[in-house]
């Protein structure tokens, strides 16, 4: 089955500090990896994925097979990053299937 | 495009009532997955539909609750007899379109959700 981890229930840096906001999932098959954003009244929104090895709004993931990890980076947190931030694995090899998310880490970024 | 669209966003029973949530995907989708959200958890699947079929209901609990997506209409998760630990935030998302798939297959895009509250 799977799962989703991540332990910190809320992270608080100070503005330009980095941020690491962790993520470990089980998973036996080819896992397809995102993280998702949830700003203060607004709704849940993709911030990225595994696979684009892409960097949106300074944050950056590395998918780490070996430790089974996808931990969010980002160097200098600005406070406009302050949200809830949702860790979600699926698999790719069964057509479309509902995303398991994790319990959400809330990322508050002080002056 | 109006995105996915729920309603209510708030909507307060009382034991025993009966609570109807709503949700219309994106234009020319016609598919939905719903999930719930306790407070202080995650995301939780309860189910995908396609129009007037149940794809896969596993996360669906056995009793009180049941999921629908007409020919014509929006989705709608029904929960019968509301008991307080029903308060939680329902949200409604839209996979991609066949044929709009970009890297990666399983991009949902989230309504605003709906908060039920049970007295």
């Amino acid at each position: 089955a799977q799962r989703v981890t991540q332990p910190e229930k809320l992270l608080s840096v100070f503005k330009g500090a980095p941020v690491e906001l962790k993520c470990n999932y089980s998973y036996s098959g080819s896992p397809e990896l995102f993280w998702y954003v949830q700003y203060s009244r607004q709704r849940l929104q993709l911030l990225l994925r595994h696979i684009s090895r892409e960097s949106i709004k300074g944050f950056t993931a590395d998918l780490n097979k070996g430790e089974t990890s996808f931990h969010l980076k980002k160097p200098f947190a600005q406070e406009e990053d302050s949200a809830m931030y949702y860790c979600a694995l699926s698999h790719m090899d069964t057509g479309r299937r509902a995303l398991t998310f994790g319990s959400g880490t809330r990322l508050q970024v002080q002056p | 495009n109006a995105g996915v669209m729920q309603n209510p966003r708030h909507l307060v029973r009382r034991r025993g009532q009966e609570a109807r949530l709503r949700c219309s995907p994106m234009k020319g989708h016609s598919h939905v997955y719903w999930y719930r959200q306790l407070p202080e958890e995650g995301l939780k699947f309860m189910v995908y539909l396609q129009k007037e079929n149940i794809i896969d209901e596993s996360g669906m609990p056995k009793e009180r609750f049941s999921a629908e997506f007409p020919k014509e209409g929006p989705s709608i998760l029904r929960i019968q007899q509301v008991v307080r630990g029903d308060s939680a935030a329902y949200f409604c998302a839209s996979p991609p379109l066949p044929g709009h798939i970009s890297s990666g297959a399983n991009v949902l895009t989230f309504g605003a959700g709906s908060r039920l509250t049970v007295l």
